[in-house]
């Protein structure tokens, strides 16, 4: 079965930077898109980007540009989000999840969440 | 962007009744070419991430209920819960994945009376 696994919960300071990574299992890796998603406690949801896994291309939200880079390891069916200058307000769960195929595709699976705290 | 709105904010409905959600797009999200609607419907939980219901508007995801429907085109969308039960007590998103950024609704927080 379709699985995405996150890394642990990070603790980190202002300024400072944060890499999640989400590990893939039991489909081809190269055959779906990964995008990255946001919710700030109590809030909503936020898309922030996604990487087509098989081209390594990425989309971005024009909020996030410059500060996330999505990659991804084939070798290791991980994608990756790095999120850098870390303010209070990117306290938040981030969420791997796999489209459907293609892209503009819905969002049919989902990693558990990594909840990253950004605190002094 | 493409803005997306909910509507209720909130609803509380009585077991077995009906519950219906609203969203609205800021821009159409049907695609001419293929006839789909580029909308999703997801229900999250709380502790947990969100669950896909609906695709392309109107698809059920395998394995969900059969008293979650949607429905609706290009601007107006509904999602509709034909008899609440105890279990279907969770936010519920939109989504839209005609453009990028894939914009998510509001949500919907959805209680029983």
């Amino acid at each position: 079965q379709v699985q995405l696994v996150q890394s642990g919960a990070e603790v980190k300071q202002p300024g400072a930077s944060v890499k999640v990574s989400c590990k893939a299992s039991g489909y081809t890796f190269t055959g779906y898109y990964i995008h990255w998603v946001r919710q700030a406690p109590g809030q909503g949801l936020e898309w922030m980007g996604w990487i087509n896994v098989n081209s390594g291309g990425t989309t971005y939200a024009q909020k996030f540009q410059g500060r996330v880079t999505v990659t991804r390891d084939t070798s290791i069916n991980t994608a990756y989000m790095e999120l850098t200058w870390l303010r209070s307000d990117d306290t938040a769960i981030y969420y791997c999840a796999r489209d459907q195929g293609g892209g503009y595709t819905a969002l049919n699976h989902w990693g558990q969440g990594t909840l990253v705290t950004v605190s002094s | 962007d493409i803005v997306m709105t909910q509507s209720p904010d909130s609803l509380a409905v009585s077991l077995g009744e009906r519950a219906t959600i609203n969203c609205k797009s800021s821009q159409s999200v049907l695609y001419n070419s293929n006839n789909k609607n580029y909308l999703g419907w997801y229900q999250q939980k709380p502790g947990q991430p969100p669950k896909v219901l609906i695709y392309w508007a109107s698809t059920r995801e395998s394995g969900v209920p059969d008293r979650f429907s949607g429905s609706g085109s290009g601007t107006d969308f509904t999602l509709t819960i034909s008899s609440l039960q105890a279990e279907d007590v969770a936010v519920y998103y939109c989504q839209q994945y005609y453009s990028s950024p894939f914009t998510f609704g509001g949500g919907t927080k959805v209680e029983i009376k």
